[in-house]
């Protein structure tokens, strides 16, 4: 079956410090990738996106690349803000799957003056 | 992107009652919606998909009569949770989608405490 698999948090930065988040699949068929980030006490919001291999989401400094040798999306900022703490979820969806979305566990980021 | 609401946002209720969730698309109509519950620090469960004008699929371990699901157009669904007990106070987040598009666009969520 298709799964995604997140490094466990929380992880704690520094402000203006490098995030990565690692996430990595598996799918039944062609994968599209997601990042949903959650805010505290809220529902999910799309982060960013890739559809097809090599393909870059971008959204708000947060980056993400879909390398399907490596099966692989992780998330990356250069410069994380105290507002930027909340839970980010990789997830993914099949073609064919009626966008059915497999998320991962969550990681919980929390960044620090 | 498209916006989806929740009603009520929070609710608290007497054990034994029932309560009504409301999951709105408020700017495109959605074939298909989705509604997940997610325990404190962990991820979100699928517990049910539905067509518009279909009943809904639950997923294993998801008692269809204790969640009763309605997807009486393609800009409502309504989640009713029967007969609540602690044990289903949780947070409850809807999301759509269409064939328009590849992705889900999910609700604000609802908590529910049942005391």
């Amino acid at each position: 079956g298709d799964s995604v698999t997140q490094m466990e948090g929380p992880v704690t930065l520094s402000e203006e410090a490098f995030l990565t988040i690692n996430c990595t699949y598996t799918a039944t068929g062609y994968p599209s990738l997601f990042w949903y980030v959650q805010y505290p006490g809220e529902g999910l919001q799309l982060l960013l996106k890739a559809t097809k291999a090599d393909d870059k989401g971008s959204n708000k400094g947060f980056e993400a690349t879909y390398r399907k040798e490596t099966t692989s999306f992780h998330l990356e900022k250069g410069s994380v803000q105290v507002s930027d703490s909340a839970v980010y979820f990789c997830a993914l969806t099949v073609t064919g799957g009626g966008n059915k979305l497999t998320f991962g566990t969550g990681t919980q980021l929390k960044v620090e003056l | 992107g498209a916006v989806v609401s929740q009603h009520p946002s929070r609710v608290i209720c007497k054990s034994g009652t029932s309560v009504k969730i409301e999951c709105r698309s408020l700017d495109f109509q959605a074939t298909t919606m989705f509604w997940y519950r997610q325990f404190p620090k962990q991820s979100l469960m699928l517990m049910a998909t539905s067509n518009e004008g279909s009943k809904a699929t639950y997923e294993q371990g998801v008692e269809k009569d204790k969640f009763l699901i309605n997807h009486a157009s393609l800009t409502l669904s309504t989640l009713t949770v029967t007969s609540a007990h602690p044990e289903d106070s949780s947070f409850y987040i809807c999301s759509w989608t269409s064939g328009t598009y590849n992705e889900q666009f999910f609700g604000p969520g609802t908590r529910l405490t049942v005391l």
